[in-house]
């Protein structure tokens, strides 16, 4: 049992370029999101899906693109990447909006 | 919108004292809280959630959480601090208009001997 899986767990891009980070969750959850966190700020609302196809817009979605082509994938795209973006996403999952969120170990994202 | 507060960054107990986390919310209807623990290069994991079944909440590792309308607070209690609580902890609410899980700046809590 697999959980939330994030992929890759760390990555370093130059200033400009672009680059997609993967969620999958094997627990057939509805609600998935994209967080970031930096010292200080807690974890930040990027994107969120309540289900396949959807998607919607967090606290801080400038810069960001998301998918949700099928269920168990949540894709979160950076088209041009920026030294603000330097931070750790995590991806999470729950079945409802309501329970409990599962979270994946988190990608360490450096823009330089 | 909705919107948890947690006042300040940092908290120091020493083992064995009691450990008093607080958290404030804002919700224009009546919200799911929880509180969420992440050890050091980790996710976060739930430690305990309100549902309106309860006021008082029972979680893992003997935390507990009183929700207080009133008040509007869910503040995180331990009575007594172990080495292995060390960790940074999270409150969060879900609001069903919204949609959304917002997560506080979240409170480190580090246990000295």
């Amino acid at each position: 049992n697999a959980g939330v899986t994030q992929t890759p767990k760390f990555r370093v891009l130059k200033t400009g370029q672009s680059m997609t980070l993967l969620c999958a969750q094997d627990m057939n959850h509805e609600y998935m999101y994209w967080y970031r966190q930096d010292p200080g700020m807690g974890l930040r609302l990027i994107h969120y899906s309540v289900g396949e196809g959807t998607t919607a817009k967090g606290e801080v979605p400038d810069g960001y693109n998301v998918s949700r082509l099928k269920k168990q994938n949540f894709l979160l795209g950076l088209e041009s990447a920026a030294p603000s973006q330097t931070s750790v996403y995590f991806c999470a999952s729950s079945y409802r909006g309501h329970t409990e969120a599962f979270f994946g170990q988190g990608t360490r994202l450096t823009v330089v | 919108a909705q919107s948890v507060t947690q006042l300040g960054s940092h908290v120091s107990v020493s083992e064995g004292a009691l450990v008093l986390l607080r958290c404030n919310y804002s919700s224009s209807v009546p919200p799911y809280l929880f509180w969420y623990v992440q050890y050091p290069n980790q996710g976060l994991q739930l430690l305990l959630k309100y549902t309106s079944a309860a006021t008082l909440v029972k979680g893992i590792n003997g935390f507990e959480a009183e929700f207080k309308k009133s008040e509007t607070s869910f503040h995180l209690t331990k009575p007594s601090a172990h080495m292995s609580d060390a960790a940074e902890y999270f409150c969060a609410v879900w609001e069903g208009g919204s949609e959304k899980l917002v997560f506080g700046k979240g409170m480190k809590l580090t246990v000295n001997p």
